[in-house]
């Protein structure tokens, strides 16, 4: 089954420790893609990739990290997180070339920061 | 900044009735156009995409493009109760770079039964 994963769909965390949301993809896309969502604000993307090695920061980068070593996974880090990273994510992917790029969207992982 | 404007609703609609969901964009280069359909606490799926100006039509749903006005619309035709849900207009940005979405905030469709 084509699907987008993450892990974990839920976490409580304290200010300050370190955290790694796991994205995955078995499509073979190569552009993939990290968003945030928070009530009255939307969608909007941290980072993403257009393939292995590239990322670029997306609109609200600040407080992120993230990597591309391998072509299906897509790590989001949270290395000193803040009250105000307590949010919605979801990792999406797509094939990169053609207007016809569907992004698939993970399930979602919300994060508690404390 | 490229936006993309909708009206957050919440829209309410009844049963069988037809639904008209807006979404203007500021970006004039832009090709390609989608609605999300979201449950609360659920990721968006798709459920169209548009690419020319016109209407498009699956099943229940069609989608409508003007992009001399820089406007997209979706109507739903019967609604169900299961329609209701937020949905959520994206535009893909135009010019080298991101080939990413911006997402409008999103308009909650309430189906009343």
């Amino acid at each position: 089954e084509a699907q987008v994963t993450q892990n974990p769909r839920y976490l409580i965390t304290v200010t300050g420790k370190k955290l790694t949301v796991t994205c995955s993809q078995n499509m073979n896309h190569e552009y993939m893609s990290w968003y945030r969502q928070d009530p009255g604000l939307g969608l909007r993307q941290i980072y993403y990739s257009m393939n292995v090695e590239v990322t670029d920061k997306g609109d609200v980068p600040e407080g992120y990290k993230v990597s591309r070593k391998e072509k299906r996974n897509f790590p989001l880090i949270l290395e000193s997180p803040s009250p105000n990273q307590t949010s919605l994510y979801f990792c999406a992917s797509s094939r990169y070339f053609g207007r016809d790029n569907e992004q698939f969207f993970g399930p979602g992982t919300r994060l508690t920061v404390l | 900044q490229k936006e993309v404007e909708q009206n957050s609703g919440p829209l309410s609609v009844p049963e069988g009735a037809i639904a008209s969901l807006n979404c203007t964009y500021s970006d004039r280069g832009s090709q390609s156009f989608f609605w999300y359909r979201q449950y609360s606490g659920k990721s968006p799926e798709l459920i169209m995409s548009i690419y020319s100006n016109g209407d498009k039509e699956d099943g229940r749903f069609t989608a409508q493009l003007n992009k001399a006005s820089q406007y997209v619309s979706l109507l739903i035709r019967d609604s169900q109760p299961s329609d209701s849900a937020t949905y959520l207009c994206a535009v893909r940005n135009s010019g080298g770079g991101a080939d990413g979405l911006t997402f409008g905030k999103g308009t909650h469709l309430i189906i009343q039964p």
